[in-house]
């Protein structure tokens, strides 16, 4: 089956560790995506990839890192940078661009770090 | 930055009965699309239309946009328990006629169908 898969579904860290969230797609997508979701509220772009081994800043990129080394991978790792890392991360992909093609989301990862 | 906005932000309703949601955005958009999540899951694409349709149907969902009042709706026909999902609006910012490729989305809008 094509898809998106996303590891762990939850995840639970100690303040100031660094953390990995992964994201694989077997859809043969070029371009992928990390969003965050707080509570009630709607998903805001962390970074994209549009291709391998290049990727972009999303609008909240500040404590986050990504890599894009393989077409079907794109890990996120939440540093201890960032200040209020508990929230529900989510990882999407799509044909490029974004705009004019749906995206296909994995299921997600919650996070929680006390 | 550019947000489209969803309206209202919870809606309830008894199954059977039609659904309507609205989208308003800022900017200049090349598409909007509509998306559909169940709690605690990821989204699911249902509709994307581009801006130079005025109306999109799928089943039981339609789509309207009206890029003069940079607004976009959905309705959902002869609502059903399985229904029930938070709903979002996701748009591209046109600049200069080209697209950056991401999408901006919505706070949503909770919709819950009574059985």
């Amino acid at each position: 089956d094509g898809g998106i898969t996303q590891s762990p579904k939850y995840l639970f860290r100690k303040e100031g560790q660094n953390v990995t969230l992964s994201c694989e797609q077997n859809l043969n997508h070029d371009a992928m995506y990390w969003y965050r979701q707080d509570p009630g509220q709607g998903l805001r772009l962390i970074y994209y990839s549009q291709i391998v081994n290049d990727f972009q800043k999303g609008d909240i990129a500040e404590g986050y890192s990504v890599s894009r080394e393989k077409k079907e991978s794109f890990p996120l790792t939440v540093t201890s940078a960032q200040k209020n890392p508990t929230a529900f991360y989510l990882c999407a992909s799509s044909i490029w661009p974004a705009s004019s093609y749906e995206q296909y989301f994995g299921p997600g990862t919650r996070l929680t770090v006390t | 930055s550019q947000q489209g906005e969803e309206d209202p932000q919870a809606l309830s309703i008894q199954e059977g009965e039609n659904a309507t949601m609205n989208c308003s955005y800022k900017t200049s958009i090349n598409n909007l699309q509509w998306y559909r999540q169940n709690s605690g899951r990821g989204l699911v694409h249902l509709i994307l239309i581009r801006s130079n349709e005025r109306e999109k149907h799928s089943g039981r969902l339609r789509v309207t946009l009206d890029t003069s009042k940079k607004s976009s709706s959905l309705l959902i026909t002869a609502s059903r328990a399985a229904d029930t999902a938070s709903y979002f609006c996701a748009t591209d910012l046109n600049a200069g006629g080209t697209s950056y490729g991401k999408l901006t989305f919505g706070q949503g809008t909770i919709l819950t169908v009574h059985p």
